[in-house]
C-alpha cells in the first residue's frame, strides 16, 4: 500500500514570494491533515478536511495561507505571501479511522 | 486548551538500560498516540492508545494510558543503538470514530550510546 505522498521535498524561496504544497493521501483515507512541524518542536495542526469539507481550520493563518481539497482526495496548501517566520516542514497527513499516517513532508527555507 | 508536555526531552543512555518517557496532559482524553521520528524524517506511528489502562507493546517500547491521571508512558527495555529517534506523544479530542487533529509534545530526543 502506498504511503501518503507528498511535493515538493525541498523548497527554497524569497520571502513575499507564493508557494505552494501538493498531497496525495493513502487511497480511501477521507480524512486528510496539514500540519507545520518548526525545528525541535512537535507538529501543529493547521487544517483538517473530512472529504472536501474543511472541518477544523482554526489554526490556519488565513491572511496569507490557503488550502483546498478538490474532489476529497489530493489536497494544495498555499502561503501567498512567504515570511521568514513560515520556515517549517510542512506535513501532511491521513485517516480512515483513528490512526494518522504521516506523509514525508515538505522543507521550506524562507530566505 | 490543550496542553501536551513530554519529560525528558533529551535522553542520553546506555545500551542496555532501561528508561520510562513521561507525557502528560491538559484535559481528559482517551486517546494518546506514539509517534518515532528520525532525524530528516517524517513520523512513524508506533502505538495508539484508546481507553484507560490500554498498554500495548512492540519489540523493546511498551506504552500505557492511564486518563485518569492523563498520563501516558513510553517505556524502553534493553535499549540498543537503533532505538535513538525523537519521540512524540500526542493527544486527539476527538471521540467518534475517525481522528481530531493531534496536540503534540515537543517530543524527547533519545540518544543510546553503545
Amino acid at each position: 500500500e502506498a504511503g501518503v505522498v507528498q511535493s515538493p521535498r525541498y523548497k527554497i524561496i524569497e520571502k513575499k514570494q507564493p508557494v505552494a504544497f501538493w498531497c496525495n493521501p493513502i487511497s480511501g483515507h477521507n480524512t486528510l491533515y496539514w500540519y507545520r512541524q518548526n525545528l525541535g518542536q512537535g507538529p501543529e495542526l493547521l487544517i483538517r478536511y473530512e472529504n472536501e469539507e474543511a472541518v477544523d481550520d482554526s489554526q490556519l493563518p488565513k491572511d496569507r495561507f490557503s488550502a483546498e481539497r478538490l474532489k476529497g482526495v489530493d489536497s494544495t496548501l498555499k502561503i501567498q505571501p512567504a515570511e521568514l517566520g513560515d520556515s517549517a516542514v510542512y506535513l501532511c497527513a491521513s485517516s480512515l479511522n483513528v490512526r494518522q499516517y504521516f506523509g514525508p513532508g515538505t522543507r521550506l527555507t524562507v530566505t | 486548551e490543550l496542553k501536551v508536555e513530554q519529560n525528558p526531552l533529551f535522553l542520553s543512555m546506555q545500551e542496555g538500560k532501561n528508561y520510562t518517557i513521561y507525557c502528560n496532559y491538559s484535559t481528559t482524553s482517551d486517546r494518546l498516540y506514539w509517534y518515532r521520528q528520525d532525524p530528516g524524517k517524517s513520523l512513524e506511528s508506533l502505538f495508539v492508545l484508546l481507553s484507560n489502562g490500554a498498554v500495548k507493546q512492540e519489540g523493546r517500547l511498551m506504552a500505557s494510558l492511564d486518563t485518569k491521571a492523563r498520563l501516558s508512558t513510553l517505556h524502553i527495555t534493553a535499549a540498543v543503538h537503533d532505538l535513538s529517534a525523537t519521540y512524540f506523544c500526542a493527544v486527539d479530542m476527538g471521540s467518534g470514530g475517525g481522528a481530531d487533529g493531534l496536540t503534540f509534545g515537543k517530543g524527547t530526543h533519545l540518544i543510546i550510546q553503545p
